[in-house]
């Protein structure tokens, strides 16, 4: 089975922190994703990677940056976190074309 | 730009019930559909619908897809308080797309 691994369920921050969030997954998938889902809204496409090193701005990317430096490991940066930042953050990874396997999520609140 | 939705974005039943869940999805260069279940944590996928396998069944659960509406349903027979969740639908879209678009979702509940 895929496991993705969040490193943190919830984390609390002060606003003006930066604030790293860390995926990892064991299947030598080529793709990785970050989400964030809000009531209402869904889930929304943040950044994704389709390989080491490389990245693609989603649907919101603004506020947040990325980094893959090893083809497992996803990390997700908020550079000066801000309370509209406060969100459930989803990672995920995948072959091309295949469903999505989904970490449990890292619930962050900005105060 | 493209665009899942799906109704209804609530639904209360009580067990045993049948329901079935709607998604109808504009998206260019249409790939394939996705249904996740979202309970607490992480959504768990459930199919995969394309053009070659319109239909898929595990269990109580099954799922139509119907290309010529642009759309696709969740059917869930005799139904259990396990399966109260968030229903995901999402599509994959365009040559070489990585990108899953995602509906809000219906929430389901089951009363005993």
């Amino acid at each position: 089975d895929v496991k993705v691994t969040q490193s943190s369920r919830y984390l609390v921050k002060r606003t003006g922190e930066k604030v790293f969030l860390e995926c990892v997954q064991d299947m030598d998938h080529e793709n990785m994703f970050w989400y964030r889902q809000d009531p209402g809204l869904g889930l929304r496409l943040i950044y994704f990677s389709y390989d080491v090193k490389m990245k693609e701005k989603g649907d919101i990317p603004e506020g947040y940056s990325v980094s893959r430096e090893k083809k497992e490991r996803f990390s997700l940066i908020l550079e000066s976190a801000s309370t509209n930042q406060t969100s459930m953050y989803l990672c995920a990874s995948r072959e091309i074309y295949s469903p999505l396997h989904f970490g449990n999520g890292t619930r962050l609140t900005v105060t | 730009e493209d665009k899942v939705v799906q109704s209804p974005l609530s639904l209360v039943v009580h067990e045993g019930d049948t329901v079935t869940l709607n998604c109808s999805y504009e998206v260019t260069n249409f790939r394939s559909l996705l249904w996740y279940k979202q309970e607490k944590k992480a959504p768990t996928f459930l199919f995969m619908l394309t053009s070659s396998g319109i239909e898929k069944k595990s269990g109580r659960l099954s799922s139509i897809l119907d290309k010529k509406e642009l759309s696709s349903i969740l059917n869930i027979t005799a139904t259990q308080t396990g399966d109260s969740a968030i229903y995901l639908c999402a599509s994959y879209s365009g040559a070489g797309s990585y990108q899953l678009t995602f509906g809000k979702g219906t929430k389901l509940s089951v009363i005993p």
